[in-house]
């Protein structure tokens, strides 16, 4: 069980172009989500906090505007890359925390999306 | 701020032997949680182990073990009998309990395991 699907895995877009990345809990509801970007070889850097039927908590340093969150139900949050430029290429995943269940049980990662901006 | 300190930024081992990767933190919190995260070549993040900081038993999951040293703030993970799957980026986080569920990572160290 608590199983994440991320789409779409890879995605190459031209610059200035706008791309969307979904996540999605399979057999759970997340009312949390979690957007790390990860360079190669480099740890997670956590993005943003989003929550079910509200606005997402950004971290310290990140475009709100450019990386744009929506969290509409309990199942699917979505990032947005807007206007991407080729220094947002990365890597990007995300990360549920089941509602119902204990911190203590960690995380549940989606298998990631890798974003090439060309 | 909380901070995560993976030291050894690449690490090798030999198969079926044990290998120790370091993690210390930084915090002034006395309630939180520990994980040890793998991270294959798929980039697939998958948990290894856990550790709440209120409970002085190291966990073990199977070949996994961790050496939990609260006033040391060290959070060690053992791998016995070490096999070519355990080759990863292994990373060290931590979370506060009341935070709501934000992992702060360190930095990633890097296994490889030798046949």
């Amino acid at each position: 069980g608590a199983v994440v699907s991320q789409h779409p895995s890879r995605v190459i877009c031209k610059s200035g172009t706008s791309v969307k990345i979904e996540c999605r809990s399979l057999d759970f509801q997340a009312t949390t989500m979690f957007w790390y970007r990860q360079f190669p070889k480099k740890s997670l850097m956590l993005m943003a906090t989003s929550n079910e039927g509200s606005k997402a908590t950004y971290e310290q340093g990140v475009e709100k505007d450019k990386f744009l969150i929506n969290h509409a139900s309990l199942t699917l949050s979505t990032l947005t890359v807007t206007s991407a430029h080729p220094e947002d290429s990365s890597f990007y995943i995300c990360s549920a925390l089941p509602g119902l269940r204990t911190l203590n049980y960690g995380y549940t990662f989606g298998s990631g999306t890798r974003l090439t901006v060309v | 701020a909380q901070t995560v300190t993976q030291s050894q930024p690449e690490m090798s081992v030999q198969e079926a032997e044990t290998v120790t990767l370091s993690c210390t933190y930084d915090t002034s919190e006395s309630n939180y949680y520990l994980f040890w995260y793998k991270q294959p070549p798929s980039r697939q993040m998958i948990l290894v182990i856990r550790q709440e900081a209120y409970k002085q038993q190291n966990a073990t999951e199977n070949r996994f073990s961790v050496n939990f040293q609260k006033a040391a703030k060290s959070f060690s993970l053992k791998i016995s009998d070490s096999q070519l799957g355990d080759t990863a980026m292994y990373f060290c986080a931590f979370m506060r309990d009341n935070q709501g569920g934000k992992l702060i990572f360190g930095q990633g160290t890097e296994l490889s395991v030798k046949p």
